[in-house]
């Protein structure tokens, strides 16, 4: 069936450093693919998205290109930040949503 | 303001007493889904409803029950609780199932704990 597989975590970085955090995905027809952030306490909330192979989907600063050859959407961000501080989970769609196990990011000053 | 409204955020309850955890939304969306999130694990599906009086499985309906009887609300309901549903619970509600770009809203999430 569909899913999608992330990196595992923790991933505990300094302000202002380089993030990735890799996704992988498999289904069966041409899904959406989803980036989502839950920020300490909160609920899931939309960060980006891409419909189809080669779109960019980008907010915040944090950017992620649908690449359908490797079946990935790795999320990027060239500069961290304190409050970037959550958890991030890709996700696909195609009939349904499936969430990948979530990546907890943690940004030191 | 458009949102996702669960209540209680916090429960405590003991094994086998019933509870409901509502949850609400006031976009008129026709989909709406119940999630669980467990460390490791990420979100799984429980129930989902494709509108009003349709309701189907997800990936782990047992011991939930849910009903769709108006759009804006979807319930779920644990008849006799366990410990192994102690989890954080969320409803998210979207325009449409099935449509592959469709964003899910969700709401601020429940945590149960059963002893």
């Amino acid at each position: 069936g569909d899913s999608v597989t992330q990196m595992e975590g923790p991933v505990t970085l300094s302000e202002e450093a380089f993030l990735t955090i890799n996704c992988t995905y498999t289904a069966t027809g041409y899904p959406s693919l989803f980036w989502y952030v839950q920020y300490p306490g909160e609920g899931l909330q939309l960060l980006l998205k891409a419909t189809k192979a080669d779109d960019k989907g980008s907010n915040k600063g944090f950017e992620a290109t649908y690449r359908k050859e490797t079946t990935s959407f790795h999320l990027e961000k060239g500069s961290v930040q304190v409050s970037d501080s959550a958890v991030y989970f890709c996700a696909l769609s195609v009939n349904d949503m499936r969430f990948g196990a979530g990546t907890r990011l943690t940004v030191k000053p | 303001e458009a949102q996702v409204t669960q209540n209680p955020r916090y429960l405590i309850t003991v094994t086998g007493k019933k509870l409901t955890v509502t949850c609400s939304q006031n976009m008129n969306h026709e989909y709406m889904s119940w999630y669980r999130q467990d460390p490791g694990l990420g979100l799984r599906q429980i129930y989902y409803s494709m509108n009003v009086e349709v309701t189907d499985k997800g990936d782990v309906p047992e011991g939930y029950k849910v009903s769709r009887k108006e759009k804006r609300n979807f319930p779920l309901i644990l008849e006799s609780p366990s410990p192994n549903q102690t989890s954080l619970y969320f409803c998210a509600s979207s325009w449409t199932s099935g449509r592959i770009s469709n964003e899910q809203f969700f709401g601020p999430g429940t945590r149960l704990t059963v002893l």
